[in-house]
């Protein structure tokens, strides 16, 4: 089983769409847990992080269930800049080496 | 914004030359990390670093790869006898204390090297 696992795209959708990704680990012992983008060709950048809670910030809103070992990312009223490939990643009690997800694709469409 | 650089932002090397990918990190930060996402595939942990030593490195940072702080700004990593599986882009980041949800790490625009 793959240590971090997303649905692997593409999501093609138009503008103003709500959109959903989804994320499994497999690590009981992952401790933080976070959302990245990047565009082609660039760096990963960071776009929240994710807390048991769930949290959100604008149009952006993260899950996390610990039980489950799942985490979601739900992005409203989708926007033709939202276009990128999102990154789960988790991160391991008193680690700092990041397990990333392969990637979802995500293009938005006027 | 302070940001992290690296330099080349493109290498082009013959597989068994030794190529040496710098870094400058964000200036008040203390660790360091090297990734590598081969094209088309998910970003992949190499190193860390903290207080001038490695703290984790993965399967992939065998003995043909080194990371160096050889002054109070850069950070390099040097592979010794390049491989063409080591054709990848390099990411360096930094964050101001160890990992957690409240420190973020920056990531660099990445170096792309290129082993013929």
């Amino acid at each position: 089983r793959k240590e971090v696992e997303q649905d692997p795209g593409p999501f093609n959708v138009p503008e103003g769409a709500t959109v959903a990704f989804n994320c499994t680990y497999s690590n009981s012992a992952s401790q933080s847990f976070f959302w990245y983008r990047q565009d082609c060709r660039k760096e990963p950048k960071l776009l929240m992080s994710v807390y048991s809670s769930g949290n959100e910030d604008g149009r952006f809103t993260a899950q996390l269930n610990r039980a489950s070992q799942y985490i979601s990312l739900l992005i409203r009223d989708s926007k033709l800049s939202d276009s990128a490939t999102y990154l789960c990643v988790v991160l391991l009690l008193n680690n700092n080496d990041m397990r990333f997800g392969a990637g979802t694709r995500l293009t938005v469409k006027p | 914004e302070p940001e992290v650089t690296q330099t080349p932002s493109h290498q082009v090397t013959q597989m068994g030359q030794e190529v040496i990918l710098r870094c400058v990190p964000i200036s008040n930060h203390l660790y360091f990390y090297w990734y590598r996402q081969i094209l088309g595939q998910k970003v992949e942990f190499l190193v860390s670093f903290y207080n001038n030593e490695i703290s984790e490195k993965s399967e992939i940072f065998d003995d043909q790869f080194s990371v160096e702080r050889p002054d109070g700004s850069n950070f390099t990593l040097k592979i010794r006898s390049t491989k063409l599986e080591d054709s990848a882009m390099y990411f360096c980041a930094s964050s101001e204390a160890r990992g957690s949800s409240y420190n973020e790490q920056f990531f660099g625009p990445g170096t792309r090297l290129t082993v013929l």
